[in-house]
């Protein structure tokens, strides 16, 4: 157990919908990050939060957005859904960035049908 | 622009032989080099990092790996191999004060009996 928690587990929901995921840091971690995993794409990164801030922006599209909250726990909003946006979407937590290990949650899994 | 590349997309050895699973980064500083691996249906574990000192690092599960700077490697390795470690590999790079870690495509490693 990594002590990064994320909710839900699963998700499936229809095209154009809007879903929200959700994680909470490990104790004492300021930094969260989400990524996302597909079959054909690998892990990609999707962005960064320290302490309540922005950080860092990877290949996040304009439909996603995140937002880190002041008692740290982090919210990853994804709208007009498409299929291809099926995916593992994970979170991780770090002490701070750089050289600072990432501990990864057990991920949320999301079918759009 | 910052990369991490693993040239083998899977690697297949027998029980209790070493095994290797290759890394190589291109970045324009000094690098931090981390190794995760990722079990079915879980999140990534993080398994060591290389941040200065000794080239080699040791890390959990009897993992250990060599930063070479020369040849901008850090390939992961272990003296005998288990089938308990059948995972799938993630070398994973960043910089000092720079937020963005870059992953790797990772490495399928099979350990057959």
């Amino acid at each position: 157990d990594s002590g990064v928690t994320q909710t839900p587990k699963h998700l499936i929901t229809a095209t154009g919908q809007r879903v929200t995921l959700r994680c909470s840091p490990r104790s004492g971690d300021l930094s969260v990050y989400w990524y996302q995993q597909s079959l054909d794409q690998g892990l990609q990164f999707l962005i960064q939060y320290y302490n309540g801030e922005e950080r860092a922006k990877g290949n996040i599209l304009e439909r996603f957005s995140a937002q880190q909250f002041p008692d740290l726990h982090s919210e990853l909003n994804l709208s007009s859904l498409e299929l291809g946006d099926s995916a593992l979407y994970f979170c991780a937590s770090s002490r701070s960035t750089g050289s600072y290990e990432q501990y990864f949650g057990p991920g949320t899994r999301l079918t759009v049908t | 622009a910052q990369s991490v590349a693993q040239p083998e997309d899977q690697v297949n050895v027998a029980e209790g032989n070493p095994l290797t699973v290759k890394c190589t980064y291109s970045v324009s500083g000094n690098p931090y080099l981390f190794w995760y691996v990722q079990y079915p249906n879980r999140g990534l574990q993080f398994l060591l990092k290389y941040i200065t000192g000794d080239n080699l690092v040791k890390g959990s599960y009897g993992f250990e790996a060599e930063f070479n700077k020369s040849q901008t490697s850090f390939h992961l390795k272990k003296p005998s191999a288990l089938v308990s470690d059948s995972a799938l590999y993630f070398c994973a790079v960043s910089l000092y004060n720079f937020n963005k870690f870059y992953f790797g495509s990772g490495t399928k490693l099979n350990v057959k009996p």
